[in-house]
């Protein structure tokens, strides 16, 4: 398949806990993008990572970015209810498709 | 500045009609990309158009074609609807095409084929 793999496919953690997802691939890509997804609704831009960066922040999310092991990481410190939806990593590939994972399904407990 | 606008938001089709779809992307974003979202199949790039002309194609038959106006407007049509169309498709748009650039998603369009 295309797709990246997501895992884990789901996560429950208490609200204030930290959550890692993960995405690996399997091509040379140009960037990675992690986006969020309410139920229903479109995808909101979390943050964009070129290949040639490792690691990046933005405000409680942090993205890794290992090209050697095809791999990213998404990590949200300090979750909150409001933090509940599926996550999605993106990547743009040499050809420039861009190819979707399947996405993490987290559900922040009050 | 608005964001990415997709209309219309809900619609019902019967199979072997077709359907078009249209996407408004953000002022000055050039680059219009759209995507269709399964529960099977998860988030699948359609195609991805640049100053009105197509840049790149996913895996889709021809039944599902688009194309870029002059304003940047898109629309993606969809010919002899089948059961399995049933969707959600994504509309993005990018200031340009390439690696780099930030994509940026409109609400969809929810399309129930019966």
């Amino acid at each position: 398949s295309q797709q990246g793999e997501e895992d884990p496919q789901a996560l429950s953690i208490q609200e204030g806990e930290n959550a890692t997802m993960n995405c690996s691939y399997k091509t040379s890509i140009n960037n990675l993008q992690w986006y969020r997804q309410n139920s229903g609704r479109g995808l909101v831009h979390l943050i964009l990572i070129r290949s040639n960066e490792r690691e990046k922040h933005s405000g409680r999310l942090r993205v890794t970015l290992d090209t050697s092991k095809k791999s990213s990481s998404l990590l949200i410190t300090a979750s909150r209810a409001a933090d509940t939806a599926s996550y999605f990593c993106a990547r743009r590939e040499r050809d420039d498709k861009i190819i979707f994972g399947k996405g993490t399904r987290l559900h922040i407990l009050p | 500045k608005a964001g990415v606008t997709q209309t219309p938001r809900y619609l019902i089709k019967t199979r072997g009609q077709q359907v078009t779809l249209s996407c408004s992307p953000i002022s000055g974003h050039r680059s219009v990309s759209w995507y269709q979202q399964t529960p099977g199949q998860g988030l699948q790039f359609l195609f991805e158009y640049f100053s009105e002309t197509q840049r790149n194609k996913g895996n889709f038959p021809g039944r599902f074609s688009g194309r870029q106006f002059s304003n940047s407007r898109s629309e993606m049509n969809v010919s002899t609807l089948e059961l399995g169309d049933s969707a959600l498709y994504l509309c993005a748009s990018s200031t340009t095409q390439g690696a780099g650039n930030t994509i940026y998603f409109g609400e969809g369009s929810w399309l129930t084929v019966v």
